[in-house]
């Protein structure tokens, strides 16, 4: 099966400017992960999707961060505007809807915010 | 915001050695426990998906044991090789009250020396 792809792999961008990441899942995975791994931390969830549907965005910040999945598949997440602390590696990630179903993860974005 | 914790940080190993990496996580409310590994340049890659006490998952030369009561899951490594340099994450699926929480440790990052 083709996995989950992620765009772009890279990114630098000076603070405030804006950007936005997109993600393919892999095909049928109804739930999709977004996450922001900072160099030494895990992985933090920012926002779960089950189909189109947000599940849980407890950890998003939702003054800068804003992420959708239109029509179930494709997602993007967009970070408007950028700071500093936002620079991070960002990782997407889909699953079957077994919640004992692994994730699987695509290569990541790494932002770089100047 | 559940803690989950994993010990050590990081470890250089001589190719051949064999090693074990510890992952705490709460007691309580236990789904699953999730292991990856994440080597540079590359996405995350499941290795177990475990849940239930006393469970004990092989894939080649790695192992995994898991104790839920106590809240506590060991990685192994037998003669270890270079190809298994790489940061091991741990994730803890928390559920309670009809939610389930993936929550990631940092991480454990293993060199293995030729």
């Amino acid at each position: 099966e083709a996995g989950v792809a992620q765009s772009p792999r890279y990114k630098i961008i000076e603070k405030r400017q804006s950007v936005a990441f997109w993600c393919n899942p892999i095909s049928g995975h109804a739930t999709l992960y977004w996450y922001q791994q900072i160099l030494g931390q895990g992985p933090k969830l920012l926002i779960q999707f089950q189909n189109n549907g947000v599940v849980d965005d407890s950890q998003l910040p939702k003054d800068r961060f804003s992420a959708e999945r239109l029509k179930g598949v494709d997602s993007t997440l967009k970070i408007q505007p950028a700071k500093l602390e936002d620079s991070a590696v960002y990782l997407c990630a889909s699953r079957w809807t077994e919640h004992n179903s692994p994730l699987h993860f695509g290569n990541g974005t790494r932002l770089t915010v100047t | 915001i559940l803690n989950v914790e994993q010990s050590p940080q990081s470890l250089h190993v001589q190719e051949g050695d064999s090693t074990n990496f510890t992952c705490s996580f709460p007691s309580s409310n236990f789904y699953a426990l999730h292991w990856y590994r994440w080597e540079t340049a590359k996405s995350p890659e499941a290795l177990f998906v475990m849940t239930l006490n006393g469970d004990e998952k092989k894939k080649g030369r790695i192992s995994a044991t898991l104790n839920t009561k106590e809240g506590y899951s060991y990685l192994y490594i037998k003669g270890s090789q270079p190809e298994d340099s790489a940061t091991y994450l741990c994730a803890f699926l928390y559920s309670g009250a009809g939610s389930y929480q993936l929550t990631f440790g940092k991480g454990t990052k293993l060199s293995v020396i030729p």
